[in-house]
């Protein structure tokens, strides 16, 4: 089992420009969450699927964030336009239960 | 919304030493769970607890879920150098996964050989 795929790693942007994440979840996982991790508020929750479906975006801190999943395998988190405040570290996980599993994340740097 | 309050930030202790965190929340959680996170990795699943007052072990680690539902704790017992890393804990409220976690700020573990 490959675990939850995270891409890319590390991205370096200048601000104003367009971002997009990527995650691949495990097989079989009916559930999708992105999290985004910063020092001064630790991990906090942006939003999560359900077999595809968004089902709770209130984590999502404005309209310049945006997230898609189009099949079970895929789901993209996109920041238009981007700006320095949202330098963090993503991270996607899925779950079909209990254990939520967590991808290695993104570190994302707007300069 | 929901926090859960992690203490202690951190904690510098020497190899050997055993090791005790916890995790206080003014709301019930119906599932506890321990993750630790290493440079440059996402949190990874320590222990989780299902049961009001249960208490699990894996390996060195020991965990247990208050009987109040509001708290818990996780012990280390002799750390070694490899336990190095952030502690969370994360709360879950709804009866599956239909909710996402919450998490504390985590427990910074710095040991000194």
């Amino acid at each position: 089992d490959a675990g939850v795929i995270q891409s890319p790693r590390h991205e370096v942007t200048e601000m104003g420009q367009e971002v997009t994440l990527r995650c691949k979840p495990i097989s079989g996982h009916d559930y999708l969450f992105w999290y985004r991790q910063t020092m001064m508020r630790g991990l906090e929750l942006l939003i999560y699927f359900n077999n595809n479906v968004p089902i709770d975006d209130s984590g999502m801190p404005e309209d310049r964030f945006s997230a898609k999943m189009p099949n079970a395998s895929f789901s993209t988190l996109k920041i238009q336009p981007s700006e320095p405040r949202d330098s963090a570290v993503y991270f996607c996980a899925s779950t079909a239960g209990w254990g939520y599993t967590f991808g290695s994340g993104t570190r994302l740097t707007v300069v | 919304g929901q926090q859960l309050n992690q203490s202690p930030q951190s904690m510098f202790i020497q190899e050997g030493e055993d090791v005790s965190m916890n995790c206080t929340s003014s709301s019930i959680f119906n599932t506890w769970l321990w993750y630790k996170q290493e440079p440059g990795e996402g949190p990874v699943l320590l222990i989780a607890l299902y049961k009001a007052g249960e208490l699990t072990s894996n390996g060195r680690l020991t965990a247990q879920f208050g009987i109040t539902r509001k708290d818990s704790f996780l012990n280390i017992s002799a750390s070694i150098p490899s336990d190095v890393g952030i502690y969370f804990c994360a709360g879950l409220s709804s009866g599956g996964g239909a909710d996402g976690l919450t998490f504390g700020k985590g427990t910074h573990l710095i040991i000194q050989p």
